[in-house]
């Protein structure tokens, strides 16, 4: 089945440490774009890519950061330079033409 | 300003009745709107979407849109305890291929 897998679907990290999610697509997607889901707040975005070895901050970038070394891959990289990091992760892509995105189940970090 | 404006909720209907959730956005250049399901710990999923003025209709949902307004609705008739989740706005503005969400509105059927 296509789709977005993103994983590990739980984390715990100690402060001070930097951690690595996961996402793979299977959907031959070009754009993919990594959101924050915090309570009450909405999603908001970390940062997107349009094609491989491009990508843009969205309004929430600092302490993180990212990297499209292939079109189906578009890990996220919370550094310890991220302050509040406990979190919803939510990873997604855009279908072509029309403009829509379709998510992965998502990553819950939790910080110690 | 934010992008995207929800009321929060919670909003509360009877089973069978119709939920009437609203979103209004900032930008007149946004030309895509969508409204996205989440339950409870699960990622959004895609109920609607919208490109043109007027209603669109699927099923029991109804998306309406007003551009002169800046307003966009989601209608759900016969309400079901099924359909008790938080709804998502979404908007698209082209530019830069970004997604702006609302913070969202907290729907719950009661059987």
């Amino acid at each position: 089945d296509g789709g977005i897998t993103q994983s590990p679907k739980y984390l715990f990290r100690k402060e001070g440490q930097n951690v690595t999610l996961s996402c793979e697509q299977n959907l031959n997607h070009d754009a993919m774009y990594w959101y924050r889901q915090d309570p009450g707040q909405g999603l908001r975005l970390i940062y997107y890519s349009q094609i491989v070895n491009d990508f843009q901050k969205g309004d929430i970038a600092e302490g993180y950061s990212v990297s499209r070394e292939k079109k189906e891959s578009f890990p996220l990289t919370v550094t310890s330079a991220q302050k509040n990091p406990t979190a919803f992760y939510l990873c997604a892509s855009k279908v072509p033409g029309a403009n829509v995105l379709t998510f992965g189940a998502g990553s819950r970090l939790t910080v110690l | 300003q934010k992008e995207v404006e929800q009321n929060s909720g919670p909003l509360s209907v009877p089973e069978g009745a119709i939920a009437s959730l609203n979103c209004t956005y900032s930008d007149r250049g946004s030309q895509s709107f969508f409204w996205y399901r989440q339950y409870s710990g699960k990622s959004p999923e895609l109920i609607m979407f919208i490109y043109s003025n007027g209603d669109k209709e699927d099923g029991r949902f109804t998306a309406q849109l007003n551009k002169a307004s800046q307003y966009v609705s989601l209608l759900i008739r016969d309400s079901q305890p099924s359909d008790s989740a938080t709804y998502l706005c979404a908007v698209n503005k082209n530019t830069g291929n970004q997604f702006y969400f609302g913070t969202g509105t907290s729907l719950t059927v009661i059987p």
